[in-house]
């Protein structure tokens, strides 16, 4: 089936330490994005990439850092610089850049619940 | 600024009655589209309906329809007919298109209660 993963469904950081989350899509989608959710609040982008090998910073990038080496996958690194990771992490994806595709909605993955002990 | 704006942080609502959940966005942009999430307490994002800024007719999906006052910069979520089902977060989103590519920006929802 085509879709969007998340893994791992629960994460578990030490301070200090660095983490980084997967995402992968076999939807054949160009555009893909980090969103972080705390408790009873919106989604804050993080960052978002529109082709391969390359990236741009959302609203809340810092502390942050991604790749996108292959255009199925889009790995988010949680680093020690981020000093209150705690959150919900969503990945979605979508074939926005192709002009008879903008009315399509973008796909997401079930997310990662990333917890710092 | 915020781009999306959602005033409601909490609504509630009976089953079978119909409810509206607003949505203001602010965008320069010509063209750009508004999308409506529902997430259940499971954390999933589920499409409800999309609104392109050059649409003539407001958008209808089932039980959603999107009041969309272009002028107003409003894009409201009617859900006629509730279920408790819908009891769920809502999110309004809108596609903003950029040098660097499309992003999509969500505002900070509202919590639709249905009671029996």
């Amino acid at each position: 089936d085509g879709g969007i993963t998340q893994s791992p469904k629960y994460l578990f950081r030490k301070e200090g330490q660095n983490v980084t989350l997967s995402c992968e899509q076999n939807l054949n989608h160009d555009a893909m994005y980090w969103y972080r959710q705390d408790p009873g609040q919106g989604l804050r982008l993080i960052y978002y990439s529109q082709i391969v090998n390359d990236f741009q910073k959302g609203d809340i990038a810092e502390g942050y850092s991604v790749s996108r080496e292959k255009k199925e996958s889009f790995p988010l690194t949680v680093t020690s610089a981020q000093k209150n990771p705690t959150a919900f992490y969503l990945c979605a994806s979508s074939i926005w850049g192709v002009d008879r595709f903008m009315n399509t909605e973008a796909f997401f993955g079930q997310g990662t619940r990333l917890t710092v002990v | 600024a915020q781009k999306i704006t959602q005033t409601q942080p909490g609504m509630f609502v009976q089953e079978k009655e119909a409810v509206t959940l607003d949505c203001t966005y602010d965008t320069s942009d010509p063209s750009y589209g508004l999308f409506w999430y529902k997430q259940p307490s499971s954390g999933e994002m589920i499409f409800l309906i999309y609104q392109g800024s050059y649409d003539q007719q407001n958008a209808t999906e089932g039980r959603y329809s999107l009041n969309f006052q272009k002028a107003r910069k409003s894009a409201n979520l009617v859900i006629s007919a509730s279920q408790l089902g819908d009891s769920a977060m809502y999110f309004c989103a809108m596609r903003e298109e950029n040098q660097a590519g499309t992003a999509l920006i969500f505002g900070k929802g509202t919590t639709l209660s249905v009671s029996s």
